[in-house]
């Protein structure tokens, strides 16, 4: 059992918006400390996509937006691409644990 | 560009005991001494897992999974981090990733397999 709370899949055809949700507590999200998405795709190494809730990395395109409020973050994907099919991780600090945390995934079908 | 490379990855047995390490190459501006530097676990088709962070001077943290069994360490001759496994469990298998933090995980190595099993 994750600490942040992912959906298992999202799905959507291509040229749509999809968002994933990322759900915390008041140790983790609702503390304040940012949250950061990382793309995955099969047999690949993890990539950071979003930091600090809402910031995108060089490189990465503007269709990937990130958004927090209270103990949930959200990734957005809009103008869906099929090369976008990948699995997708939420990550965070959790205080009580004193520990980095991540989401379970959401694997996104387009 | 600045690369972080893994290495050590292996079939050991339970038990057993291994030792990762993560170099830096492609850049003499990146110091494993002025990053904080982590190790990041994925076992074979599960999510991502924190394991490991070596802050500032010899400050570390880890999952409560491992607590008591792995050790992280640095070498700044030779611009590398390490990850000193004990008492392996068939649990611990997956690919461990080497990651320098900025907040987020910002920078990744290609993973080494560890795999326990007898």
């Amino acid at each position: 059992q994750s600490v942040l709370t992912q959906p298992p899949s999202v799905s959507g055809a291509p040229g749509q918006r999809v968002t994933i949700s990322c759900t915390g507590t008041s140790s983790n999200i609702g503390a304040g400390y940012g949250v950061h998405w990382y793309q995955q795709f099969p047999g690949g190494v993890p990539k950071l996509i979003i930091s600090g809730s809402t910031n995108r990395p060089s490189g990465v395109p503007d269709r990937f937006s990130g958004s927090k409020s209270g103990t949930s973050a959200s990734l957005a994907i809009t103008g869906l691409q099929a090369d976008d099919e990948a699995d997708y991780y939420c990550q965070s600090h959790d205080s009580s644990l004193n520990a980095y945390v991540f989401g379970g995934g959401t694997k996104v079908i387009v | 560009d600045v690369q972080l490379v893994e290495s050590g990855g292996t079939l050991v047995q339970p038990g057993g005991s291994l030792r990762l390490s993560c170099a830096v190459s492609g850049t003499s501006t990146f110091s494993v001494n002025g990053n904080y530097m982590s190790w990041v676990r994925q076992a074979p088709g599960k999510g991502l897992e924190w394991v490991s962070v070596l802050y500032s001077g010899d400050n570390a943290n880890y999952a409560e999974s491992v607590k008591g069994r792995f050790t992280i360490s640095r070498d700044i001759s030779k611009n590398s981090v390490y990850l000193e496994m004990n008492n392996l469990r068939v649990e611990d298998t997956a690919v461990y990733y080497c990651a320098r933090v900025e907040g987020s995980f910002d920078l990744w190595g290609q993973g080494t397999m560890v795999t326990v099993s007898s």
